[in-house]
């Protein structure tokens, strides 16, 4: 059970907007920047987001993160059939001294 | 360009030791550190740990502190993570990954992922 709470699942249709959640506390989120991360089972995760909001170049711009007080949230704009994916954030943990948490990931289907 | 390149699949008892290695080329190792992630059947990505790749300093996830030893050749630009005391639910795929030293870890750049089966 991760201490960084994300929804098993979404979904979405093409074309739709779908935002994830990350729900955590004053140690992590609430203190720490937090990243998302896209895993297509079988490949290599990729960074999507990074210091709550920024994009590594090559994620297109449809990928937007925000952070408000101990929760953060994924936007994906203009969904997509190769966005079916496995979705997690993670933060860093103040209380665990130096440890990274991830989410228990989100699992977006695209109908 | 940068690559983080792991060692082959492996078939370990359970009670045994499993050693998988990540070789990085296209940067400068001592820069960055070295996370170790690790995804079971059906399960979520989970964080094992981390080493940096300058000062050899490391960090591992209280539930595995126990169990894993992370370590770092500098000269070979490789990271290795050590598992003991296998158990039949640390079969997953491991993966090593690039991060950053700071106040953000930003896992940018991952390996291919090494295989882990326990059987007995």
């Amino acid at each position: 059970q991760s201490v960084l709470t994300q929804p098993p699942s979404a979904s979405g249709t093409p074309g739709q907007r779908v935002t994830i959640s990350c729900s955590g506390s004053k140690s992590n989120i609430g203190r720490n920047y937090v990243d998302w991360y896209q895993h297509v089972p079988g490949t290599a995760p990729k960074l999507l987001i990074y210091r709550n909001n920024q994009r590594p170049s090559g994620v297109p711009d449809r990928f937007s993160g925000s952070k408000s007080g101990t929760s953060a949230s994924l936007a994906i704009g203009g969904l997509r059939s190769e966005d079916e994916a496995d979705y997690y954030c993670a933060a860093w943990d103040d209380s665990l001294n130096g440890r990274l948490l991830f989410g228990g990931g989100t699992n977006l289907t695209v109908l | 360009q940068v690559q983080l390149a792991q060692s082959g699949a492996e078939v370990k008892k359970p009670g045994a030791t499993v050693r998988v290695s990540c070789k990085a080329s296209g940067y400068t190792f001592s820069s960055y550190t070295i996370h170790w992630v690790r995804q079971a059947p059906g399960r979520g990505l989970e964080w094992m740990g981390w080493i940096s790749g300058g000062n050899g300093n490391r960090k591992y996830s209280q539930k595995f502190e126990d169990r894993v030893t992370i370590t770092s050749d500098t000269s070979a630009s490789t990271a290795y993570m050590d598992l003991s005391r296998l158990r039949f639910d640390d079969a997953a795929v491991y993966f090593c990954a690039r991060g950053y030293s700071g106040d953000d870890p930003k896992i940018d750049q991952w390996g291919q992922g090494t295989l882990v089966t326990v059987s007995s």
